[in-house]
């Protein structure tokens, strides 16, 4: 069973930073492609970042790129976003995602909270 | 980078059939067979109930189907039940931006 167990979540204040982790088992980690999406508060679904399998093509979202890093621990089967400058509107609920074939997500983590305030 | 448009709400009575648009451009939905739709009750994570235009995953109902022309990927539910009252987002890939994937607006499906 495919499982994507995300943390790190926290209240922050702007222009801090926070890691947020995402532990995935049940399936080939290093071979599966890797999204971050968010979803603010009564809003709807934004992609935030990718990672291929081998960790060595990322890519960003405009809002993002530059503050945000993501990257991957292969063999501790874990996927990373490091997240700096936070602004306000970072504030979201923050999903792991396994990419299918397609382009298409799969599997959803249930999220992690990002509160960013003063 | 901006999103797929969706309309804000479409509703229907149970056991009516109801179609949600998803318009893009010759970039993403036009020029791809990559378009996904996912459904996300209150509070619930998305689940993937459409991928590549028109193919279902195991498991999900065949109410749901998909379709594309030109521009503007579809998602329709025939034989509307009240669990299927539940925001909609397509999505694509994107050939023109930094990061590859788009999501639609969203669409609150409500069943009367």
């Amino acid at each position: 069973e495919v499982q994507l167990l995300e943390s790190g979540g926290a209240l922050v204040q702007p222009g801090g930073s926070l890691r947020l982790s995402c532990a995935a088992s049940g399936f080939t980690f290093n071979t599966a492609a890797m999204k971050w999406v968010r979803q603010a508060p009564g809003k709807g679904l934004q992609w935030v970042s990718a990672i291929s399998g081998s960790g060595e093509t990322t890519d960003y979202a405009d809002s993002v790129k530059g503050r945000f890093t993501v990257s991957r621990d292969n063999s501790k089967n874990t996927l990373y976003l490091q997240m700096n400058s936070l602004r306000t509107e970072d504030t979201a609920l923050y999903y792991c995602a396994k990419d299918g074939a397609g382009w298409r997500i799969d599997y959803w983590g249930q999220g992690a909270l990002v509160t960013v305030s003063s | 980078q901006s999103a797929l448009t969706q309309p804000a709400s479409v509703s229907g009575s149970p056991g009516q059939s109801i179609t949600i648009s998803c318009t893009g451009t010759s970039s993403d939905v036009g020029g791809y067979n990559y378009v996904s739709w996912y459904q996300q009750h209150p509070g619930k994570v998305p689940k993937l109930m459409i991928y590549e235009v028109s193919n279902r995953p195991s498991g999900v109902s065949n109410r749901f189907s998909g379709s594309k022309s030109g521009n503007t990927a579809s998602l329709t539910i025939s034989g509307l039940q009240t669990e299927d009252e539940a925001d909609y987002y397509c999505s694509s890939y994107r050939s023109s931006t930094t990061l590859h994937y788009v999501f639609g607006t969203g669409t609150k499906v409500t069943v009367l």
